[in-house]
């Protein structure tokens, strides 16, 4: 069965410091690997997308890695901001790369 | 990049009504997904609407429950009928740009029945 799981569920971190957030996969054939940030109360948006061949991909204070032999991702989050206060979301495109399985998300609280 | 307009942003509803939700896209899209996010859970895929056809639903949502209309390539609506509490969620419209690109979301409609 293709799943999608994060971790942790929730996290809260200082302003300013560093945080990674993790994202399993087993999601068969893979076409992409996205991560998304929810603020609350309003649509996804799009951080990065990552294919096969792609190890890395920064956005801003945001970098993401990928892993496709261990099915393992990563959203790394530097010198954290208020607003950075959102729920992270990874997605898993599988075949063709429209079908997708959400992951459950992580809550990020970042404190003053 | 795609703009999507989702209305209405939020709703309370009685229970045994019908809400209608659209999704207005700012360019031209062959398909549309429809989604609802529970209260603390992910995005669950409802179905997907492609113009012309029928919407495709995903396993455990029924058409008679989330009827969806496409009239043309930039348009949809999904409609939550005969709703109860069960219902109260976020409801997500999106457009893929491409098989290996980014995905957009409208803003959501936030929906409790009462």
């Amino acid at each position: 069965k293709n799943q999608v799981e994060q971790s942790p569920q929730s996290l809260i971190i200082l302003e300013g410091k560093n945080c990674t957030l993790q994202c399993n996969y087993t999601v068969s054939p893979f076409s992409n690997l996205r991560w998304y940030k929810q603020d609350t109360g309003r649509g996804p948006v799009s951080l990065t997308i990552m294919t096969f061949s792609e190890n890395t991909k920064s956005n801003g204070r945001y970098t993401a890695t990928l892993d496709a032999d261990t099915k393992q991702s990563s959203l790394h989050i530097t010198a954290s901001q208020l607003s950075d206060s959102a729920s992270y979301i990874c997605v898993v495109s599988e075949g063709g790369g429209f079908k997708t399985i959400f992951g459950a998300g992580t809550r990020l609280f970042v404190k003053a | 990049s795609a703009v999507i307009s989702q209305k209405p942003s939020r709703d309370i509803c009685q229970r045994g009504t019908s809400l209608t939700i659209q999704c207005q896209v700012d360019s031209q899209v062959t398909m549309m997904f429809w989604y609802r996010q529970q209260p603390g859970q992910s995005l669950t895929l409802i179905a997907t609407a492609n113009q012309g056809s029928e919407a495709t639903y995903e396993s455990g949502f029924v058409i008679d429950k989330f009827p969806i209309s496409r009239p043309n390539l930039t348009f949809s609506t999904l409609t939550v009928s005969n709703m109860s509490p069960e219902d109260s969620s976020i409801y997500l419209c999106s457009v893929p740009t491409g098989p290996n690109t980014e995905a957009f979301f409208g803003q959501g409609t936030r929906l409790t029945v009462v």
